[in-house]
């Protein structure tokens, strides 16, 4: 069974500027749920989608924005880019109810 | 809201010393994961640690959770070079698994030396 896979896995980008990462889930696995993660602020949960719904979101600002397809395909957005932005930015999926299983992560990183 | 600690954040050991890892949090919740990650990797499950009492082995790792101290160790038997690495702990904000959303603990970074 494939594993979860993102996409791109390194983006270099300017402040201002705004990137869209991808996320594909374990086959079957509707709940794809998206984490930062930095030297600073560690392992931050971002938001979670199931069924296309947004389900949960973390305290980020509005810039940092999701959606999930009827393939349970994810993306999210950061528009407005800014330094602090710079992390690894990872994806996991899920039965409902069950353990995440966490993608290779996107490192994104913002001059 | 759901606080969740680790210590130690970091742990020098040699090859061959058994050490416990803790992790404590801040609100009722009956789910709790452990995770590993290698320099520049993504997170690895470890265990996943179901109802209070729950004890799962896997090699020289042995992970425990105590839902009534809101405690979970992860001990480490006889270490090798290849348990380095860093461990996170990570808490269901809900208890029930229906959230998608976990929140994790700093992270310990094990440093096994030969």
């Amino acid at each position: 069974k494939a594993g979860v896979t993102q996409t791109p896995r390194y983006l270099i980008k300017t402040r201002g500027q705004q990137v869209t990462l991808s996320c594909s889930p374990i086959s079957g696995h509707r709940s794809v749920s998206w984490y930062q993660q930095t030297p600073g602020q560690g392992l931050q949960f971002l938001f979670e989608y199931f069924s296309e719904t947004q389900r949960n979101k973390g305290n980020f600002p509005g810039r940092f924005s999701g959606r999930q397809f009827s393939n349970s395909r994810s993306e999210m957005n950061v528009s407005t880019l800014e330094l602090g932005d710079s992390a690894l930015y990872l994806c996991a999926s899920s039965l409902q109810g069950y353990e995440q299983f966490f993608g290779p992560g996107t490192r994104l990183t913002v001059l | 809201e759901l606080k969740v600690e680790q210590n130690p954040l970091f742990l020098s050991m040699q090859e061959g010393k058994n050490y416990t890892i803790y992790c404590n949090y801040s609100t009722t919740s009956d789910r709790l994961y452990w995770y590993r990650q290698d320099p520049g990797k993504s997170l690895e499950s470890l265990f996943v640690l179901l109802s209070n009492g729950a004890v799962k082995q896997e090699g020289r790792l042995m992970a425990s959770l105590d839902t009534k101290a809101r405690l979970s160790t992860l001990h480490i038997t006889a270490a090798v070079h290849d348990l380095s690495a860093t461990y996170f702990c990570a808490v269901d904000t809900d208890g029930s698994g229906n959230t998608g959303k976990l929140i994790f603990g700093q992270g310990t970074t094990l440093q096994v030396k030969p």
